[in-house]
């Protein structure tokens, strides 16, 4: 079935950095969607992308949708504490897009 | 405010007895959604509904049921059978026309003794 990688597993920045992160796919996907997890709390969508090449942000976050179909990229500029959580990356598990596989997750941790 | 509720938060229960998580949305969607999740892993899907009256099994549906009677509710069942049931379980919702843009509930953390 179709798998999501995400990279990397775990980071520490300090507060102010830029943080990137990526999601990758074995197969082509017609959508990506970003979520964050506060710890203990359901996910929260972040950025929704449905376009190759889309370039789309949210406030300080920038998400794209790779040429490839198979990627997508998460940034975060100047984190700030609140950015603590997992980040996962998800898309359809078919082409009827009724549900999704979601990657195993960025855990971001900020450092003040 | 329109929301999803799960409860409880937490729920602990004895090994071999059934265990029901409860779901509400008021946001009137009419997909609703139940995945696992384990410490360091994503989200599973266990079962999913898109209208009243019908679900599918998901990837991990082995071991549980759900019933989908009313558009705002859609509990879980975790059963006996499911051979490691200890984990978050997490619900969600979302519109017909937009599946990918899912509002999850807080979540129950189930802990089998």
């Amino acid at each position: 079935g179709q798998q999501l990688n995400q990279s990397p597993q775990s980071m520490f920045i300090q507060e102010g950095e830029d943080v990137s992160m990526n999601c990758t796919s074995s197969s082509i996907f017609n959508t990506w969607l970003w979520y964050k997890q506060d710890p203990g709390e359901g996910p929260v969508l972040l950025i929704a992308l449905y376009k190759a090449g889309e370039l789309t942000s949210n406030g300080r976050l920038t998400a794209q949708f790779g040429i490839t179909r198979k990627d997508s990229f998460l940034n975060i500029s100047a984190s700030i504490p609140s950015d603590v959580g997992i980040y996962f990356c998800a898309g359809p598990k078919d082409n009827y897009g009724q549900n999704f596989v979601f990657g195993p997750g960025t855990r971001l941790s900020v450092l003040p | 405010d329109g929301g999803i509720t799960q409860s409880p938060k937490y729920l602990f229960r004895k090994e071999g007895q059934n265990v029901t998580l409860s779901c509400e949305q008021n946001l009137n969607h009419d997909a609703m959604y139940w995945y696992r999740q384990d410490p360091g892993q994503g989200l599973r899907l266990i079962y999913y509904s898109q209208i009243v009256n019908d679900f599918q099994k998901g990837d991990i549906a082995e071991g549980y049921s759900v019933s989908r009677e009313k558009k705002e509710s859609f509990p879980l069942t975790v059963t006996s059978a499911q051979k490691n049931p200890t984990a978050f379980y997490l619900c969600a919702s979302s519109t017909q026309t937009s599946w990918g843009s899912q509002y999850f509930g807080p979540g129950t953390r189930l802990l089998v003794l």
